[in-house]
């Protein structure tokens, strides 16, 4: 069975960069055609899109994020990541992964891990 | 970006009641293979969200029939027949179809 675990920075200065793990055990990342995604909840708010990155390598995220966001793949260790440079107590949140389909063959954010807690604070 | 606005925010129920909780999308989501790719999330409290419905009406694996998804136009409908007290939390409903995905604001439930 899938699982996902993140692990992260957990209290980052502003202006530094914040990077959050998320490993994936019970399978291979690169086994089947999915995705894979970053998902933030701010404390007490709603969750916030932050990108994926698809099987093939590419990358997508918000726009709003764009010039600070990495997502990317390490197939050796079977693991994704995330890294928001210049960051702000604005950035402070729970963290999530989640496994993604392809749009074409779409069936939800079918596995999430438990998410990880990252505070921006000097 | 394409802007999911859910209502209500909040909803109490009681248990053994049928509730109800929409989705309005701002632009069409319906794709050229004929799906409709808005998917319901459900986090209860204290945890990671959990699918519930994809593609607008597909029942993930292991959700009870009670949850049900529609759609019609850019509206969105999540149903739950008889509430039950596990059913409490926050949903989300998200769009697919267009990077950036956005989600809605959620719609909290509580007994």
């Amino acid at each position: 069975q899938l699982q996902l675990q993140e692990s992260g920075s957990g209290l980052v200065k502003p202006s530094q960069t914040l990077s959050v793990t998320c490993a994936v055990s019970g399978a291979s990342i690169s086994s089947g055609d999915y995705s894979w995604y970053w998902i933030r909840q701010p404390p007490g708010k709603g969750l916030e899109w932050i990108g994926y990155i698809s099987q093939s390598g590419s990358t997508y995220s918000k726009p709003s994020l764009k010039r600070r966001v990495t997502i990317s793949v390490d197939r050796s260790r079977n693991q994704f990541s995330l890294k928001l440079s210049s960051v702000t107590a604005a950035d402070t949140a729970v963290y999530f992964c989640a496994r993604g389909g392809k749009t074409q063959l779409w069936f939800g954010l079918d596995v999430w891990g438990k998410g990880t807690t990252v505070t921006v604070s000097s | 970006d394409i802007v999911m606005t859910q209502s209500p925010l909040s909803l109490p129920v009681s248990p053994g009641e049928p509730a109800s909780i929409s989705c309005r999308s701002s632009q069409s989501l319906l794709h050229d293979n004929g799906f409709k790719y808005v998917d319901w999330y459900l986090q209860k409290p204290g945890q990671s969200p959990q699918l519930l419905i994809y593609l607008g009406s597909n029942r993930a694996s292991g959700v009870p029939d009670r949850f049900t998804g529609s759609a019609s136009g850019t509206d969105f409908t999540l149903k739950i027949s008889s509430v039950e007290p596990e059913d409490v939390g926050v949903y989300y409903c998200m769009q697919v179809l267009q990077t950036p995905q956005t989600f809605g604001q959620g719609t909290k439930v509580e007994i």
